[in-house]
């Protein structure tokens, strides 16, 4: 069966430091996708970054990036100089190609506050 | 531009009660999901579809009824409604693939007294 663990309820983060938050994953699927919302106190969902299990490299948008490890199975992700309008839950999530059906299933989310 | 659309953004139901949830997309997606999203559990996944006339139970399917009946449309019910049931429910829908992300709908917060 497939699982997202994210141990963090909740991080705090000075504005303009970096912050990783922590996010590993059970599969059997030899290939599947990961990825990190945001989801904003408004409540809408926010995609932010991408990582394929055959990626090579670390995927990377402006002032995010993703720490994939996989033999450890995880997939942190990096905010580079926090700003004020990060605050927000941020959430891990990943869909496998065989056994996993193709299903997109999600961690329990970190709550992230950016602290001026 | 609209995206996924969910509708309605807001109701309240008694025990017992039925309703559905209709999700609607327009981007040609052919997976589309229903969660819903519980204070410390994240997003659970109830059912999903990868495709017109197909559905599949996901984590916590109990309860809940699902049809996609045309591509862009996917449908959830609620047969008896019960207070276990109070949540935020989201729809989502991607392109076929491990590869590429889901779009989500703004959200129906759904309250059972």
């Amino acid at each position: 069966a497939q699982k997202i663990t994210q141990t963090q309820p909740g991080m705090f983060v000075q504005e303009k430091e970096a912050v990783t938050l922590d996010c590993t994953y059970d599969t059997s699927d030899p290939s599947y996708g990961l990825f990190w919302y945001k989801q904003p106190s408004s409540g809408e969902m926010i995609f932010l970054i991408y990582q394929g299990s055959y990626d090579q490299q670390n995927a990377t948008e402006g002032r995010y990036s993703l720490n994939f490890q996989k033999a450890r199975k995880s997939a942190n992700l990096v905010i580079s100089a926090s700003q004020l309008g990060d605050s927000a839950m941020y959430f891990c999530a990943m869909r496998g190609v065989n056994t996993g059906g193709f299903k997109t299933i999600f961690g329990a989310g970190t709550r992230l506050f950016v602290k001026a | 531009n609209a995206g996924v659309t969910q509708t309605p953004k807001f109701r309240v139901l008694k025990t017992g009660q039925s309703m559905t949830l209709l999700c609607a997309q327009d981007m040609n997606h052919e997976y589309m999901y229903w969660y819903r999203q519980d204070p410390g559990m994240g997003l659970r996944l109830i059912h999903y579809s990868v495709g017109e006339g197909t559905t599949a139970k996901g984590e916590v399917p109990d309860g809940y009824n699902v049809s996609r009946l045309k591509k862009q449309n996917f449908l959830l019910g609620l047969e008896s409604a019960a207070p276990s049931q109070t949540s935020v429910y989201f729809c989502a829908s991607s392109f076929q693939g491990a590869n590429t992300e889901a779009f989500f709908g703004q959200g129906t917060r759904l309250t059972v007294v």
